[in-house]
């Protein structure tokens, strides 16, 4: 059973289009995440959602929509595609805001934009 | 504004060699330090989750240190096997800022044969 799973894994889009990534885990956390690993494999978190409300915005441009549904889903969604948002992008998830839990990392979605 | 800088950047160790890799961070007032191993081309998977308040964590060959202090955490890996091989990232959540992981630029470690 995979605890954060997010789909699409690869992802090749042309400059200008609209895009979403998904994500879901089942380990009953009430906060999830995204982050953006660059080309030099830094890793920066993005968003952050605890129990359905966003709680961290991490100065990302608003072509960068997250939306929460659920407290087990937490989507990606991007408009009007750059070059240089090519990257991998992590969903992850922890039991709770603020604790000392360990957070749990999906295996990420690779979007290359052309 | 919390930095995470590890060192070494890339490490080649003989397989069987004990190992350390470093983690240094700017502000100390951090909640917990955690130490992930990541693959090529895959997500990341915890290892060791250090609290503010605990001085180590061991995991099988694994084993963390934190001095919160100096601002220093590292991780000891005993024996190192070809299947070790990975980048390994360190993170810190800062005291008060909720969720927020601040991760280190990573060590790519290389075990040969």
């Amino acid at each position: 059973d995979t605890a954060v799973s997010q789909t699409p894994k690869y992802l090749v889009t042309q400059m200008g289009n609209d895009k979403s990534i998904k994500c879901e885990q089942n380990l009953g956390h009430d906060t999830m995440y995204w982050y953006k690993q660059d080309s030099k494999k830094f890793l920066k978190i993005m968003f952050s959602y605890n129990n359905k409300e966003l709680i961290i915005n991490e100065t990302v441009p608003n072509r960068f929509s997250p939306k929460s549904p659920d407290k087990a889903h937490l989507n990606l969604h991007i408009n009007s595609l750059e070059l240089g948002d090519s990257a991998v992008y992590f969903c992850a998830s922890s039991q709770a805001s603020g604790t000392g839990n360990t957070i749990y990392f999906g295996e990420g979605s690779w979007l290359t934009v052309v | 504004k919390q930095e995470v800088t590890q060192i070494p950047a890339a490490l080649s160790v003989p397989e069987g060699e004990n190992l350390v890799l470093n983690c240094s961070f700017t502000d100390s007032a951090i909640y917990n330090l955690q130490w992930f191993r990541q693959d090529p081309g895959k997500g990341l998977t915890s290892l060791l989750l250090i609290q503010s308040s605990q001085r180590e964590q061991t995991s099988g060959r694994l084993n963390a240190s934190l001095d919160k202090s100096s601002g220093r955490s590292t991780l000891y890996i005993a024996a190192s096997q070809p299947g070790d091989s990975a980048t390994y990232l360190c993170a810190v959540r800062k005291t008060g800022t909720a969720s927020k992981l601040t991760f280190g630029t990573g060590t790519r470690l290389q075990v040969t044969l």
